[in-house]
């Protein structure tokens, strides 16, 4: 069965380093998405991405965060300045379209994101 | 915030049924129910989702009230493997509105 990936699993990184974290999506997905969890908090939207741009993005995501799609397979994460808040799970989530029948979002098994 | 209440958690005996409530009073109706469930901090995992009429699949079955306001999930003979935290969530479906609001959800603990 077809699933998302994500690398790494886990990424330690020294506050105001730049992180990139990368998902594979389903391959035959159209939209693809970012969530994050902070530790024993609840699963938050970040943003939305098809066809080359952004959908929909949430109040977190600042100009701290960017996504990219920089080929046919990978779609990216990068927050450029990470702070200590930014420690969480991050999951990537893709589905097959935006139709009625077609829009359920699959989820990655995610990256924890550690900043020191 | 979430447009659905569900109880904090929830235990059940292992090969029993977990009927796992949600209500979603304020529902309309191009909306659906959605279910997820988060094993131990692993990526959220798709389970059924309907909009009016009762569902089922592999996993679960989906029974949605007539009035649509509240809805109870049934994983027929659970395992301890189901233990986890079962999130239900309102949304509409397609175009440009993809995010999933995620709220507290039911931490079903399986017993053996």
């Amino acid at each position: 069965e077809p699933e998302v990936t994500q690398t790494p699993s886990h990424q330690v990184t020294q506050m105001g380093q730049e992180v990139i974290l990368r998902c594979v999506p389903i391959s035959n997905h159209l939209y693809f998405y970012w969530y994050r969890q902070i530790l024993g908090q609840k699963v938050e939207f970040l943003v939305s991405f098809y066809n080359n741009e952004i959908s929909e993005k949430s109040e977190i995501f600042d100009d701290q965060f960017s996504v990219e799609r920089p080929d046919g397979s990978n779609f990216t994460l990068k927050i450029r300045s990470t702070k200590l808040e930014d420690s969480a799970m991050y999951f990537c989530a893709s589905s097959l379209a935006g139709e009625i029948s077609t829009d359920t979002q699959y989820f990655g098994p995610g990256t924890r994101l550690t900043v020191l | 915030d979430a447009k659905t209440t569900q109880p904090p958690s929830m235990d059940c005996a292992e090969g029993r049924a977990a009927n796992l409530p949600c209500n979603h009073s304020t529902i309309s109706g191009n909306e659906y129910v959605y279910w997820y469930r988060q094993i131990h901090s692993q990526g959220p995992q798709y389970i059924i989702h309907g909009l009016k009429n009762n569902e089922t699949n592999e996993m679960a079955s989906l029974i949605i009230t007539e009035d649509r306001k509240s809805s109870t999930l049934i994983l027929p003979h659970a395992t301890l493997r189901d233990t986890a935290v079962y999130y239900c969530i309102v949304r509409s479906r397609g175009g440009s509105q993809g995010n999933l609001i995620f709220g507290k959800g039911t931490k079903l603990s399986v017993k053996p």
